[in-house]
């Protein structure tokens, strides 16, 4: 079964106007941290995000925002005030576990990609 | 910037020949992955180092070899490329001192094997 899971395949958003990209999460354990990454057309792979299972507040990194509701296995990203240069390909990702040892692996989703229309 | 350099670009190759992408960092962190993108897969994890010649195989580790004898350099092989290898490769560090394992990403290498 997938871990990381990313409903939707393609999005569309207007210009200036905020969008809410979809990650849900399977994970039995307590500690775990979640990312959001972006691929513009370019294809770097760009971090954006982290949040931690334990962070009480959700993460925001200038106009982008975490919204982590933990009973749902939800780490949505929220895009404010959208841009021409957002568009591109959003991962989100996992690392499952403590920050510990040397398992410090990623558990990715397939991505979903937001065009933003002028 | 976290200094992370990939060579070569872009290569061309043949079936049933030998392939070596190298990945450079320049800020001397323990963990480094090389990673294969295609589309519908996402991001796959290949194989992973976590200090000098100590790897690690991920989950699509068959027909690559990884070798790290310098910190600052982490080598993937392809001992025989197939045309199932054709990919995009990515090369990523994690600091050790953030406490998160945020992975930071190398350009990309694009792999076409004919």
């Amino acid at each position: 079964a997938q871990k990381i899971t990313q409903t939707q395949p393609g999005m569309f958003v207007q210009e200036k106007e905020a969008v809410t990209l979809d990650c849900t999460y399977d994970t039995s354990d307590q500690s775990y941290g979640l990312f959001w990454y972006k691929q513009p057309s370019s294809g770097e792979m760009i971090f954006l995000i982290y949040q931690g299972s334990y962070d009480e507040q959700n993460a925001t990194e200038g106009r982008y925002s975490l919204n982590f509701q933990k009973a749902r296995k939800s780490a949505n990203l929220v895009i404010s005030a959208s841009q021409l240069g957002d568009s591109a390909m959003y991962f989100c990702a996992m690392r499952e576990g403590r920050s510990a040892g040397n398992n410090r692996k990623l558990i990715w989703g397939l991505g979903t990609s937001l065009a933003v229309n002028p | 910037d976290a200094g992370i350099t990939q060579s070569p670009r872009h290569k061309v190759t043949e079936t049933g020949t030998p392939v070596t992408l190298r990945c450079h960092q320049t800020e001397n962190h323990r963990y480094m992955y090389w990673y294969r993108q295609d589309p519908g897969h996402g991001l796959r994890l290949i194989h992973y180092s976590y200090g000098v010649k100590d790897t690690d195989k991920g989950e699509v580790s068959d027909g690559y070899s990884v070798s790290r004898s310098k910190t600052e350099d982490f080598l993937l092989t392809l001992e025989s490329a197939t045309s199932s290898q054709t990919s995009v490769y990515f090369c990523a560090i994690s600091p050790r001192d953030q406490g998160t394992d945020t992975q930071y990403f190398g350009p990309g290498t694009r792999l076409t094997v004919l």
